[in-house]
């Protein structure tokens, strides 16, 4: 149980276009789901908390207007990277707390590389 | 401010050796404690946790962690480990009612 997808796995834009990752929570209501972006070899930083129906609350330094996020329902949450530059290529996860709420399950992610 | 530490960048062992990657943390109140697992281009998997309880926890593939609540540790270990453990390795702590924190990972190499 508690399996959570993300789709796609990989893309690859030009600069300047919009990319919208799906986040799926396969077999729980997910009511928070949250966004991380992953820099090589580095830790994961929380981008974004998304709670189903209302608006995101994102972390210091993140652009709410370049990073989409909506959660339309208790099993998706979507994050639109807007007007994507090169500097946004990068590993992008989510994760959505569970039934019991005192755990976080994880995304495979998504690659995204914008030429 | 609210952080997780793991002191090492990196761990290599021989396989068929004990292992121990370290986490400590500094946050407020009795958090909830997590080790996760990142294989190359893949999501994080959930390998134990403490929320109360038995100091010693036992988690996925013959894993185990253990609390030390004085020194504010939750230190990762496995008694023999397998080439197939090389991956990158988060701890990460949920202060109540808070977001998790996550520590910067570390780099286990199991050499045959």
């Amino acid at each position: 149980g508690a399996v959570v997808s993300q789709h796609p796995s990989r893309v690859i834009c030009k600069s300047g276009t919009s990319v919208k990752i799906e986040c799926r929570s396969l077999d729980f209501q997910a009511t928070t789901m949250f966004w991380y972006r992953q820099f090589p070899k580095q830790s994961l930083m929380l981008m974004a908390t998304s709670n189903e129906g209302s608006k995101a609350t994102y972390e210091q330094g993140v652009e709410k207007d370049k990073f989409l996020i909506n959660h339309a329902s208790l099993t998706l949450s979507t994050l639109t990277v807007t007007s994507a530059h090169p500097e946004d290529s990068s590993f992008y996860i989510c994760s959505a707390t569970g039934p019991r709420n005192d755990e976080q399950f994880f995304g495979p992610g998504t690659r995204l590389t914008v030429l | 401010a609210q952080s997780v530490a793991q002191p090492e960048d990196q761990v290599n062992v021989a396989e068929g050796n004990p292992l121990t990657v370290k986490c400590t943390y500094s946050v407020s109140g009795n958090p909830y404690l997590f080790w996760y697992v990142q294989y190359p281009n893949r999501g994080l998997q959930f390998l134990l946790k403490y929320i109360t309880g038995d100091n010693l926890v036992k988690g996925s593939y013959g894993f185990e962690a253990e609390f030390n609540k004085s020194q504010t540790s939750f230190h990762l270990k496995k008694p023999s480990a397998l080439v197939s453990d090389s991956a990158l390795y988060f701890c990460a702590v949920r202060p109540y009612g808070q977001n998790f924190v996550f520590g910067p990972g570390t780099r286990l190499s199991v050499l045959p």
